[in-house]
């Protein structure tokens, strides 16, 4: 299948600090890509629809200039989790839709685990 | 809005024995369901889907999953699992009206004791 990789892996940062995260589609041009948070134990809960040149979508609660969202090509999306606090500390996801593989299949990157101290 | 309801938060099985996972979901459309396997330390990963057709779908691994539109249902199968299935399962549905968004359940931990 088609591979999407994110990175960091892993980032702890102070807290008052900026964080980018970068999801990359690796063998397929993704228009749209999305973000996810995982809290523990719990389901993965969609933050934001990032589409390649145009702003995101974001889903209800979730504060815009908090988490910016950038799609500047066709096989990277950036999240920017701005002025990061504890309460930020999460397991973040993307995915990336291969529209060569059918409307809804959705490939997803190995997550970014924030550490907000 | 649509929903997706997994009842069985943590399952503990031996090996060989067999496996059904539990799905369900809200929206009565049209929808197109997933189910996702994500094994420790690794990414999301697709074990199978239902887009139309045959209602019984055969995954990855020795999965499947039936599609029973009356019950609103897409449970998991496995006649005999390995150690090597312990992961978390997520159940995931899509619908056209929804804008194709994924909506996952709340996720089933399997442990699989050798």
């Amino acid at each position: 299948g088609a591979v999407v990789s994110q990175h960091p892996s892993r980032v702890i940062c102070k807290s008052g600090t900026s964080v980018k995260i970068e999801c990359r589609s690796l063998d397929f041009q993704a228009t749209t890509m999305f973000w996810y948070r995982q809290f523990p134990k719990q389901s993965l809960m969609l933050m934001a629809t990032s589409n390649e040149g145009s702003k995101a979508t974001y889903e209800q609660g979730v504060e815009k200039d908090k988490f910016l969202i950038n799609h500047a090509s066709l096989t990277l999306s950036t999240l920017t989790v701005t002025s990061a606090h504890p309460e930020d500390s999460s397991f973040y996801i993307c995915s990336a839709r291969d529209p060569g593989a059918g409307l809804n299949i959705q490939y997803f990157g190995a997550g970014t685990r924030l550490s907000v101290l | 809005a649509q929903s997706v309801s997994q009842h069985n938060h943590h399952v503990i099985l031996s090996e060989a024995a067999s496996l059904e996972l539990g799905c369900n979901y809200s929206y009565g459309g049209t929808v197109n369901l997933f189910w996702y396997v994500q094994y420790p330390g690794q990414h999301l990963q697709l074990l199978l889907k239902y887009f139309s057709g045959d209602p019984l779908v055969k995954g990855i691994k020795g999965f499947e999953a039936e599609f029973i539109k009356s019950k609103f249902s897409f449970n998991l199968r496995k006649p005999s699992v390995q150690w090597s299935d312990t992961a978390e399962y997520f159940c995931a549905v899509t619908s056209r009206n929804a804008g194709n968004m994924l909506t996952f359940g709340g996720g089933t931990r399997l442990m699989v004791k050798p």
